[in-house]
């Protein structure tokens, strides 16, 4: 039983294409997150939900819009890629409050070529 | 804003040997969450240990554990009897406690780990 799962795991695509990454999470948690780690290894936050609404946006591109059909999924729409898209994006998930825990997908390996 | 400092980018150590890994701290908040991840190749961040800063006594799991020093701001990783297994990249963050939740986690820079045999 995966507990956070990312689809696809790998994606290799053309500058300029608009693509999804997928994200479910079978915890019934209810805040999800979508994290960018770079070749350098840093992980950033880009956006956090909770309940389905938008909490947390940092200074992500536009191009870049997360949603949330319901609290067990968030999906993270890319258009226009860029060269510098290019990463490792994790999809987590916790539950709110004094025993908080984040839980990480496997992660997406993003190449833009 | 929060900020995490990991000032070691690499250690090695032999399998078998103690080892300590750096983090610390910058916030004004007072309730927070102190983490340590570890990311080893298969990229899977796997939680190792975490610590609320509202408690005192340092947290601990099994051969891994923390010393969290909150007034300077400190939370150290000891890894005991190290294992090859334990190679990986580590990971010190952070995470302010508001209740409703939602908060993100602030990563420092990581440091990578390696055991020798």
């Amino acid at each position: 039983d995966t507990a956070v799962s990312q689809t696809p795991k790998y994606l290799v695509t053309q500058m300029g294409n608009d693509k999804s990454i997928k994200c479910e999470q079978n915890l019934g948690h209810d805040t999800m997150y979508w994290y960018k780690q770079d070749s350098k290894k840093f992980l950033k936050i880009m956006f956090s939900y909770n309940n389905k609404e938008l909490i947390i946006n940092e200074t992500v591109p536009n191009r870049f819009s997360p949603k949330s059909p319901d609290k067990a999924h968030l999906n993270l729409h890319i258009n226009s890629l860029e060269l510098g898209d290019s990463a490792v994006y994790f999809c987590a998930s916790s539950l709110p409050g004094l025993n908080t825990e984040a839980f990480f997908g496997q992660g997406t390996r993003l190449t833009v070529v | 804003a929060q900020t995490v400092t990991q000032s070691q980018p690499e250690m090695s150590v032999q399998e078998a040997e103690t080892v300590t890994l750096s983090c610390t701290y910058d916030t004004s908040e007072n309730n927070y969450y102190l983490f340590w991840y570890k990311q080893p190749p298969s990229r899977q961040m796997i939680l190792v240990i975490r610590q609320e800063a509202y408690k005192q006594q340092n947290a601990t799991e099994n051969r891994f554990s923390v010393n969290f020093q909150k007034a300077a701001k400190s939370f150290s990783l000891k890894i005991s009897d190290s294992q090859l297994g334990d190679t990986a990249m580590y990971f010190c963050a952070f995470m302010r406690y508001s209740g409703g939740g939602a908060d993100g986690l602030t990563f420092g820079k990581g440091t990578h780990l390696i055991i020798q045999p």
